[in-house]
């Protein structure tokens, strides 16, 4: 069965500050690979998503993901924090062959901004 | 375009009532599927629908129970309540099966 590690639970940076989030992944073949984002009381937003293809893929609000077949991660990376950013961050897999909608996701790990 | 809208946003229950929860996808959008999140287990896929038929199920009990209409707009049902069963609720929409998800602001039930 798939499955999705997000080891850190809560981060904090600076505003201007670059961010990296973890996500490790658990499936015998090329999974799809998802990553989502969201804010207190509202659903998920897509940030950004891989099927195949170029490894590194960007998405929208400057996100962008590194597809590492060797270690099993998709993390997510930004340049440069906004306060706005400050959110709790899924990362999700979908099983080849099946649809993007049945997604397991991780624990999510919350991001806090400091100004 | 509007959004995917779920109805009611809140919702108190007791134990051993049943409650139905709605959503009206984006127009368009044929796939519908259902979240639970909850801070213990996480998000939690229930179960997708594509042109009136149920495509995909996850791991929960009969209790759980959905369905989709001809004009795409889904409902769920949980009948008898179980303390457990308090969570976020979370429809998502799209168009088609690799098709990014749309996500509704969820419905929160709560059991007492």
């Amino acid at each position: 069965a798939q499955s999705v590690t997000q080891p850190d639970i809560h981060i904090t940076v600076s505003e201007g500050a670059s961010l990296e989030l973890r996500c490790n992944y658990s499936y015998g073949a090329t999974p799809y690979l998802f990553w989502y984002v969201q804010s207190p009381g509202q659903g998920l937003q897509l940030l950004l998503k891989y099927f195949s293809g170029d490894t590194l893929v960007q998405g929208i609000k400057g996100f962008e993901a590194e597809f590492k077949r060797s270690q099993s991660s998709f993390n997510l990376r930004k340049p440069s924090v906004h306060w706005s950013d400050a959110a709790e961050y899924f990362c999700a897999v979908g099983a080849q062959g099946g649809t993007a909608s049945k997604l397991t996701f991780g624990t999510g790990t919350r991001l806090q901004v400091t100004l | 375009k509007a959004g995917v809208t779920q109805t009611p946003r809140y919702l108190i229950k007791t134990r051993g009532q049943q409650v139905t929860l709605s959503c009206s996808p984006i127009s368009g959008h044929r796939s519908v599927s259902w979240y639970q999140q909850t801070p213990g287990q996480g998000l939690q896929f229930l179960f997708e629908y594509f042109s009136e038929t149920q495509r995909n199920k996850g791991n929960f009990p009969g209790r759980f129970s959905g369905r989709q209409f001809s004009n795409s707009r889904s409902e769920m049902n949980v009948s008898t309540l179980e303390l457990g069963d308090s969570a976020l609720y979370l429809c998502a929409s799209s168009f088609g099966s690799l098709e990014k998800l749309f996500f509704g602001s969820g419905t929160q039930l709560s059991v007492l």
